[in-house]
């Protein structure tokens, strides 16, 4: 078992603010960290997988930064919409299966 | 391209009765992972499955449950003797290849309420 880290746990935020949370994995033998976004009732949707240090990658407002020396990966939300509501997911690769941290659940107050 | 579908999404059991749950993967998805998630808590692998066999079951309850992924036909979930406990939402996913550096790609769920 994989020890997968995320902080905060959860996290409330006005519309238009940015904001960033953290994900805590094992730095070695590194070998890639997704990203998912999980709303309320609906699949767990891929965000990014990442798998250089330095790496970052962006989907639209939404962007991820990867230091796999240190064993860590920001989130971050610009400007966050009320549609940005959800849990946020990192889950780094065993040997036949993703292990999930717990979860950032942000909710967007409008 | 339909993505991964789960049904029931919904299913109520009694103590004792068994639960099936099915999972078809996304068109061309040989690989099946079946998570659960508990109350509180977040996704728990529970077994890894290709076409006619069980590649990891290491997150599966030893006492019954268990599951198949047949040449035809969905992935299936089998809970026998289902207890509160076992009260939880069920997810599977798929992918084209085995895990790493690919995505794996996720059923909206199934709701397992024991009463």
């Amino acid at each position: 078992i994989l020890n997968v880290e995320q902080s905060p746990q959860s996290l409330h935020v006005q519309e238009g603010d940015s904001t960033n949370f953290t994900c805590s994995f094992p730095s070695s033998n590194f070998y890639a960290l997704h990203w998912y976004r999980w709303e309320t009732a609906k699949s767990p949707e891929a965000l990014f997988v990442m798998t250089l240090n330095g790496d970052e990658k962006k989907k639209g407002r939404i962007s991820a930064t990867l230091n796999t020396k240190e064993g860590y990966s920001y989130l971050y939300i610009k400007g966050s919409q009320p549609e940005d509501s959800a849990t946020y997911l990192c889950a780094y690769p065993g040997a036949n299966n993703l292990f999930f941290g717990t979860g950032t659940r942000l909710t967007v107050i409008p | 391209n339909a993505g991964v579908m789960q049904n029931p999404r919904h299913l109520v059991r009694r103590r004792g009765q068994e639960a099936r749950l099915r999972c078809s993967p996304m068109k061309g998805h040989s690989h099946v992972y079946w998570y659960r998630q508990l109350p509180e808590e977040g996704l728990k692998f529970m077994v890894y499955l290709q076409k006619e066999n069980i590649i990891d079951e290491s997150g599966m309850p030893k006492e019954r449950f268990s599951a198949e992924f047949p040449k035809e036909g969905p992935s299936i979930l089998r809970i026998q003797q289902v207890v509160r406990g076992d009260s939880a939402a069920y997810f599977c996913a798929s992918s084209p290849t085995a895990l790493g550096r690919n995505t794996i790609y996720f059923g909206e769920g199934s709701w397992l309420t024991v009463v």
